[in-house]
């Protein structure tokens, strides 16, 4: 089975900028969720989405949105970006509908923002 | 607000040592606190996982104890290896399918 896929791997945008990262979770895999990883604050948790459906958020301004399609692909989105949004976005997929054991990660999106 | 605290941030310990990395939360309403190890360049992948009605849980030679009590849990890795070397984060999850994610020790483990 091919694991999580996230495009594009990195990415160069300018402040106030928007942009979109997508993800493909493991085949049959209908959650998923996205983290933004920083060296200072580690993995902060951005949202989940099942069966299209966002069914957690975290504690992030609403410049930062995502979606979710019929094929359980996702897509994040970020607007008027920030210096401080440079940072590694993943995401993660996983099977089961309620509180799943293993979350499976992609390898992520390098954001950088100048 | 950090969630779960992790601490050390860095830590270097000798080929078969133990390496041990501390993890604490507050929320008692967390149900599952699993660990994840990241190579560079990588996504986190699952090491292990322990549930709050267990003390201790091990896979090879990675363990987990959890203090319910304290609201306190460990990963022990023993007779560490340079291919441990990696960063490892603690996790506690909450509401079905939300993790809060200590902010990661950086392991080197030097032959």
């Amino acid at each position: 089975k091919a694991g999580v896929t996230q495009t594009p791997r990195y990415l160069i945008k300018t402040r106030g900028q928007q942009v979109t990262l997508s993800c493909s979770p493991i085949s049959g895999h209908r959650s998923v969720s996205w983290y933004q990883q920083t060296p200072g604050q580690g993995l902060q948790f951005l949202f989940e989405y099942f069966s299209e459906t966002q069914r957690n958020k975290g504690n992030f301004p609403g410049r930062f949105s995502g979606r979710q399609f019929s094929n359980s692909r996702s897509e994040m989105n970020v607007s008027t970006l920030e210096l401080g949004d440079s940072a590694l976005y993943l995401c993660a997929s996983s099977s089961v509908a309620a509180a799943p054991d293993t979350q499976y990660f992609g390898p992520g999106t390098r954001l950088t923002v100048l | 607000q950090q969630q779960v605290k992790q601490s050390p941030q860095s830590l270097i310990v000798q080929k078969g040592g133990i390496s041990i990395i501390n993890c604490a939360y507050e929320n008692t309403a967390f149900d599952y606190f699993p660990w994840y190890q990241q190579f560079p360049g990588k996504g986190p992948a699952l090491l292990i996982a322990i549930r709050p009605d267990v003390s201790e849980k091990k896979e090879g030679r990675f363990t987990i104890s959890f203090n319910k009590s304290a609201k306190q849990f460990s990963l022990h890795i023993m007779d560490s290896q340079p291919g441990d070397s990696a960063t490892y984060f603690c996790a506690a999850r909450y509401t079905g399918n939300q993790f809060y994610f200590g902010t990661g020790t950086s392991l080197t483990v030097i032959p």
